[in-house]
């Protein structure tokens, strides 16, 4: 079955420095969606690409879905102790089908 | 105010015994799902329905069952038969048709086994 794979696992960063979290698909993705879960919270979604070399941004935070539709990043510019949380990608590979998540990227801020 | 609804939000049951977990949702959406998160891991798909009266097994569907009567709720249960039920449950609801699929999360159920 389809996998989806997310690195690092944890990532701890001192307030200001920039944050990554990369997501790879085992299978050619219809669409990617990040979501944001806070400690103690359920996720949250935060966007969904959809086209090939798609790149989004939301203040300071960056999406890019890769060329061929089978990897995914998101970079957060200057962390501020507000990102705190883990972040995850899912990827759905039909249109309207169930999203598999990938094991998500726990991201620690020190002020 | 629209959202979902799960409860409780504790739940403590003994081994051996069956448990129920309430979703509830007036967000209108056709699609339901539920997911199972243990401690620093990602959401695994348990049961998903993508419309009333119908339901599809996720990953790790051994142990647990559903029911999708009402568009509005998706109540799952956890059976004797499922070796370590004791996590953290995460119930979601989506429109179902791309592109407007993402998926809204309930608070969710955190269920302890004794």
């Amino acid at each position: 079955g389809q996998q989806v794979m997310q690195i690092p696992q944890y990532q701890h960063v001192q307030e200001g420095e920039d944050f990554t979290t990369y997501c790879n698909s085992s299978t050619t993705l219809s669409n990617i969606q990040w979501y944001k879960q806070r400690p103690g919270g359920h996720p949250v979604f935060l966007i969904q690409l959809v086209k090939s070399g798609e790149v989004k941004k939301q203040k300071r935070l960056t999406f890019q879905f890769g060329e061929a539709k089978k990897n995914s990043s998101l970079h957060i510019t200057a962390t501020q102790t507000t990102d705190v949380g883990t972040y995850f990608c899912a990827g759905e590979e039909t249109s309207g089908s169930r999203l598999t998540f990938g094991e998500g990227t726990q991201l620690t801020v020190n002020p | 105010d629209g959202g979902i609804t799960q409860s409780p939000k504790y739940l403590f049951r003994k081994e051996g015994q069956n448990v129920t977990l309430s979703c509830e949702q007036n967000l209108n959406h056709d699609a339901m799902y539920w997911y199972r998160q243990d401690p620093g891991q990602g959401l695994r798909l348990i049961y998903y329905s993508q419309i009333v009266n119908d339901f599809q097994k996720g990953d790790i569907a051994e142990g647990y069952s559903v029911s999708r009567e009402k568009k509005e709720s998706f109540p799952l249960t956890v059976t004797s038969a499922q070796k370590n039920p004791t996590a953290f449950y995460l119930c979601a609801s989506s429109i179902g048709q791309f592109p407007y699929n993402e998926q809204f999360f309930g608070p969710g159920t955190r269920l302890t086994v004794l």
